[in-house]
């Protein structure tokens, strides 16, 4: 099993760009995350999905969308970038909500 | 309002030592405290957890140790050695049913 994956591992944007992380996951687990890890803040819940087709927002989800179309892929889209979404962002996935999370190795983005 | 408090930020401890880090939380309703390990360039990785129908729960070298009435756990690391210098987070939930709530991190070092 490869476990989470995620695409790509690093990552420059200009101001206004959008573009899409990814994240897959081959554990068939119903519940998958986007966190964001910024220095001194710990990891910060964006979106959460319970199964597909059905998300939520978590602790800081603006500027951020997503969707969940199939069990294994949770992408998470920037809209329009901003230099304050510069971060390290994780996908994670668990068989429930609350339970243990596999985090996959991140997203470093630079917006500038 | 931060549910889950960690403490210290960062924390110097030499081979051979205990390392302890604190967590405190508020909501009452977390029946899951896991604490999770991340080294720098990797996805955090789940390290223990502990349900608060018990006090201490011991791997290896690696203990938590819970007070449901301070609402607080702990993390000890006996015997530190510079392979356990990462960051480390803890997090609380109510298992099956809200997201993981993290702490905000503390990186350890261990000198020799």
């Amino acid at each position: 099993n490869a476990g989470v994956t995620q695409t790509p591992k690093f990552q420059v944007l200009k101001t206004g760009q959008s573009m899409t992380l990814q994240c897959a996951q081959d554990m068939n687990h119903e519940y998958m995350s986007w966190y964001r890890q910024d220095p001194g803040m710990g990891l910060r819940l964006i979106h959460y999905s319970v199964g597909a087709g059905i998300t939520d927002q978590g602790e800081v989800p603006n500027g951020y969308n997503v969707s969940r179309s199939t069990t294994e892929d949770f992408p998470l889209r920037l809209l329009s970038a901003a230099p304050s979404q510069t971060s390290v962002y994780f996908c994670a996935s668990s068989y429930s909500r609350g339970r243990e999370q596999y985090f996959g190795p991140g997203t470093r983005l630079t917006v500038t | 309002q931060q549910q889950v408090k960690q403490s210290p930020q960062s924390l110097i401890v030499q081979k051979g030592g205990i390392s302890i880090i604190n967590c405190a939380y508020e909501n009452t309703a977390f029946d899951y405290f896991p604490w999770y390990q991340q080294f720098p360039g990797k996805g955090p990785a789940l390290l223990i957890a502990i349900r608060p129908d018990v006090s201490e729960k011991k791997e290896g070298r690696f203990t938590i140790s819970f007070n449901k009435s301070a609402k607080q756990f702990s993390l000890h690391i006996m015997d530190s050695q510079p392979g356990d210098s990462a960051t480390y987070f803890c997090a609380a939930s109510i298992s099956g049913n809200t997201p993981l709530v993290f702490g905000k991190g503390t990186r350890l070092s261990v000198i020799a």
